[in-house]
């Protein structure tokens, strides 16, 4: 089974301080991607990788950004962390091209509070 | 603007009663649909897909039904069960799934006992 994992599940951080989501997948798949959810509005894309050291900005990628130096290991990286940054933010990977619809296979999320 | 539209945030169903979950779409370049499924403090699961060479595609007790002339998707599960209360979100991608998915806002679906 491929797992996703993400290394928080709850993190209270500060604002103006620099957070680093991190996220592992164990089953070789060439695409990542970190999605946050808030109510009404949806899951929405901020940024994905279909290759080590390519990134591309999604939908909503202000204040955000992401390293992959590694095939298995996406990090979200909020620069300076705001209240709006406050959400639930997921993990996400496939296998194939960019965005071949197999399944996407999802992280538990974490839960980011910024006070 | 949201090209994948779940107008209803909430849907209460007795069990054993069907549940019918909506989605609509405004890109016409849409070619694959996915419904995914998404327990409290757990990511999303894939659920099912349909694409756009079919109308109709049924997994078990969850069938997705595509009607491309009015840019609708509808998902079906029968008999409904308790376990199926989760947030359902539906998905669309073009060319034939290469390009990025499109989310809706989800749907929270209630089963009661």
């Amino acid at each position: 089974d491929v797992k996703v994992t993400q290394s928080s599940r709850y993190l209270v951080k500060r604002t103006g301080e620099k957070v680093f989501l991190e996220c592992v997948q164990d089953m070789d798949h060439e695409n990542m991607f970190w999605y946050r959810q808030d109510p009404g509005l949806g899951l929405r894309l901020i940024y994905f990788s279909y290759d080590v050291k390519m990134k591309e900005k999604g939908d909503i990628p202000e204040g955000y950004s992401v390293s992959r130096e590694k095939k298995e290991r996406f990090s979200l990286i909020l620069e300076s962390a705001s209240t709006n940054q406050t959400s639930m933010y997921l993990c996400a990977s496939t296998t194939g091209g960019p965005w071949d619809v197999t399944e996407a296979f999802f992280g538990q999320g974490t839960r980011l509070t910024v006070v | 603007d949201q090209q994948v539209k779940q107008n209803s945030p909430s849907l209460s169903v007795q069990e054993g009663r069907i549940s019918i979950l909506n989605c609509d779409y405004t890109n016409s370049m849409f070619d694959y649909f996915l419904w995914y499924k998404k327990y409290p403090a757990e990511g999303p699961t894939f659920l099912i897909s349909i694409s756009s060479i079919k109308d109709k595609n049924e997994d078990g007790r969850f069938t997705v039904f595509l009607n491309k002339s009015a840019k609708h998707l509808s998902l079906h599960i029968v008999p409904s069960q308790p376990g199926d209360s989760a947030v359902y979100f539906c998905a669309a991608s073009a060319q034939g799934g290469s390009e990025k998915l499109v989310f809706g806002k989800g749907m929270k679906l209630t089963v009661n006992p």
